[in-house]
């Protein structure tokens, strides 16, 4: 039990497009959602944390206009990585939790993005 | 700010050893807290979770809290190849959804 999908699991793609990444709690509902942003060799770094059907928090220093965040169901949480640069490549991964499991976060298989 | 904090290694152990991983966190009304296993280009794994003082086992496993002390650890008994990663440190932050991690020791078994 809880998993937690994510699509694509690698993308590549032109400076100045946008990406999206969808993540999807297969087997239980998540009423809150977790982004987070990886560069080799550093710890994880959280982005924002979304709750169904309201609007995402963001973490300081991140740019809710850059990164765009949608939770419309209990199910699935999208993140936009807008105009994107060379420098927002990395690997994101997002996680998602339950009241009902005791706020256990479980992790989606992770997203690497490669920004040419 | 609040803070995890981990030794980040790497820390060697030899096979069939026992691998003691450390943490200390700075939020002390933290109620739940948990180990995350990372694989070099994968995404972190829940190995375990404790909420109350004392020990709590899993198989090689065993995870130990003094909320007193604001310390957690993770006991990893006959050390295997296949434990060599990186191992996080997370604590539920008191007044948020979120989870805090620490920066994570890179553990690394030695045949």
């Amino acid at each position: 039990g809880a998993v937690v999908s994510q699509h694509p699991s690698r993308v590549i793609c032109k400076s100045g497009t946008s990406v999206k990444i969808e993540c999807r709690s297969l087997d239980f509902q998540a009423t809150t959602m977790f982004w987070y942003r990886q560069f080799p060799k550093q710890s994880l770094m959280l982005m924002a944390t979304s709750n169904e059907g309201s609007k995402a928090t963001y973490e300081q220093g991140v740019e809710k206009d850059k990164f765009l965040i949608n939770h419309a169901s209990l199910t699935l949480s999208t993140l936009t990585v807008t105009s994107a640069h060379p420098e927002d490549s990395s690997f994101y991964i997002c996680s998602a939790s339950d009241r009902g499991l005791r706020n256990e976060q479980f992790f989606g298989p992770g997203t690497r993005l490669t920004v040419l | 700010q609040k803070e995890v904090e981990q030794n980040s290694g790497p820390l060697s152990v030899p096979e069939g050893a026992i691998a003691s991983l450390n943490c200390t966190y700075s939020d002390r009304g933290s109620q739940s807290f948990f180990w995350y296993r990372q694989y070099s280009g994968k995404s972190p794994e829940l190995i375990m979770f404790i909420y109350s003082n004392g020990d709590k086992e899993d198989g090689r496993f065993t995870a130990q809290l003094n909320k007193a002390s604001q310390y957690v650890s993770l006991l990893i008994r006959d050390s295997q190849p296949s434990d060599s990663a990186t191992y996080l440190c997370a604590v539920k932050d008191s007044s948020a959804s979120k989870i805090i991690f620490g920066s994570g020791t890179r553990l690394s078994i030695r045949p």
